[in-house]
């Protein structure tokens, strides 16, 4: 059982460059989420997908977009990347109570 | 003022120590109380979670909520070097599709042997 996997672990981009990073849960979970965890501010929201077919912004939409592709994979897209979006980034999932995360991608933007 | 504040720490302790980590919230809707565990470079995990006041007990784990104080701690007995991570407190409001969490900003805790 993986849980939530997220691709790639590790990215440097340059600023202005374009780049997905690919989510996918195995535990049929329906609501799925993207945070950002930076020092010193914790983990913040960037968008999260209810159900299938829905997505809505969190608390730091602005230089993302989101797909939810179907039920397992949710997507987060960074269309210019800028250095202010270096950080690392968490996948989730979530049924009830319980909201399991990946590993993590870690994003520099150079 | 945050909707949730957490002691920033870091905090040292030496083994066998019984540490105490708090935070305290102002939204009233919250109802679910998580805390997690965040080990270097991993994701977080779930420690444990509650919705009700009073006390949740869970091998060394303790996990306390007060909602009339909007206070909640989570308590580790006999404490050990595996033990050393980071602990972020989270608050939802409800269950169901839009369960979205509120997060602490988190404290490290170091055991030392």
């Amino acid at each position: 059982n993986a849980g939530v996997t997220q691709t790639p672990k590790f990215q440097v981009l340059k600023t202005g460059q374009s780049m997905t990073l690919q989510c996918a849960q195995d535990m049929n979970h329906n609501s799925m989420y993207w945070y950002r965890q930076d020092p010193g501010m914790g983990l913040r929201l960037i968008y999260y997908s209810a159900s299938e077919g829905t997505t809505d912004k969190g608390e730091v939409p602005n230089g993302y977009n989101v797909s939810r592709l179907n039920k397992r994979e949710f997507s987060l897209r960074l269309e210019s990347a800028a250095p202010s979006q270096t950080s690392v980034y968490f996948c989730a999932s979530s049924e009830g109570l319980g909201t399991y995360f990946g590993a993590g991608t870690r994003l520099s933007v150079l | 003022q945050k909707e949730v504040e957490q002691d920033p720490g870091p905090l040292s302790v030496p083994e066998g120590a019984i540490v105490s980590l708090n935070c305290t919230y102002s939204n009233s809707a919250f109802q679910y109380f998580m805390w997690y565990r965040q080990y270097s470079r991993k994701g977080p995990e779930l420690l444990m979670y509650t919705y009700s006041s009073g006390n949740k007990e869970d091998g060394r784990f303790t996990a306390q909520v007060d909602k009339s104080s909007k206070y909640i701690s989570l308590f580790i007995r006999d404490s050990q070097p595996s033990d050393s991570a980071t602990y972020l407190c989270a608050m939802s409001g409800n269950t169901g599709a839009n369960s979205k969490l509120t997060f602490g900003k988190g404290i490290t805790l170091s055991v030392r042997p």
